[in-house]
């Protein structure tokens, strides 16, 4: 079946500093792939999507790539900022009509000052 | 987009007793669904909520302990059955609609703690 693995955190960096979060899926047929945040005592929000190769979501300075070659969806952000201390998930949804999502495990980013 | 607004956002149960989750969204939505979060776990789907009909249940997860009504087309309940301190979570609603380009939208979640 479909599946989403995740980098183990947690992660802690400096503000400033690049950051990347590996996402590698397996999955029959061409999901859709997606980064969900959730910040501390909140609920699940939309980062950014991407619904076939060679895709890249954005928004918020985060950035990801739908890679078919590699089955992977990393994360990146060139300047990490206090703020973005969060839960990311990766996941995925497969299209044939059903629109579930399969989530990774999640990776707790901690952003010091 | 879609708002999902999810009653009750917290709530502490006693052991063996029931309590029903309500998820609203503000517009139509075609799909809507229910996840669980276990303390520092990730997401899993519990079921499809089927306007009209019986949700579809994932494996492991079951109608006597899951009960899940979606009378229309913006309104869907949870019932989380004889809880146990084991089914303390977040339990969160999610929707799509066709007409948001398949964004997938979540509530901001159920928090139950069982004692």
């Amino acid at each position: 079946g479909n599946s989403v693995t995740q980098m183990e955190g947690p992660v802690t960096l400096s503000e400033e500093a690049f950051l990347t979060i590996n996402c590698t899926y397996t999955a029959t047929g061409y999901p859709s792939l997606f980064w969900y945040v959730q910040y501390p005592g909140e609920g699940l929000q939309l980062l950014l999507k991407a619904t076939k190769a060679d895709d890249k979501g954005s928004n918020k300075g985060f950035e990801a790539t739908y890679r078919k070659e590699t089955t992977s969806f990393h994360l990146e952000k060139g300047s990490v900022q206090v703020s973005d201390s969060a839960v990311y998930f990766c996941a995925l949804s497969d299209l044939q009509g059903a629109q579930k999502l399969v989530f990774g495990q999640g990776t707790r980013l901690t952003i010091n000052p | 987009s879609a708002v999902i607004s999810q009653k009750p956002s917290r709530d502490i149960c006693q052991r063996g007793t029931s309590l029903t989750i309500q998820c609203q969204v503000d517009s139509q939505v075609t799909m809507m669904f229910w996840y669980r979060q276990q303390p520092g776990q990730s997401l899993t789907l519990i079921a499809t909520a089927n306007q009209g009909s019986e949700a579809t249940y994932e494996s492991g997860f079951v109608i006597d302990k899951f009960p899940i009504s979606r009378p229309n087309l913006t309104f869907s309940t949870l019932t989380v059955s004889n809880m146990s301190p084991e089914d303390s979570s977040i339990y969160l609603c999610s929707a799509t609609s066709w007409g948001s380009g398949n964004t997938i939208y979540f509530g901001e979640g159920s928090w139950l703690t069982v004692v």
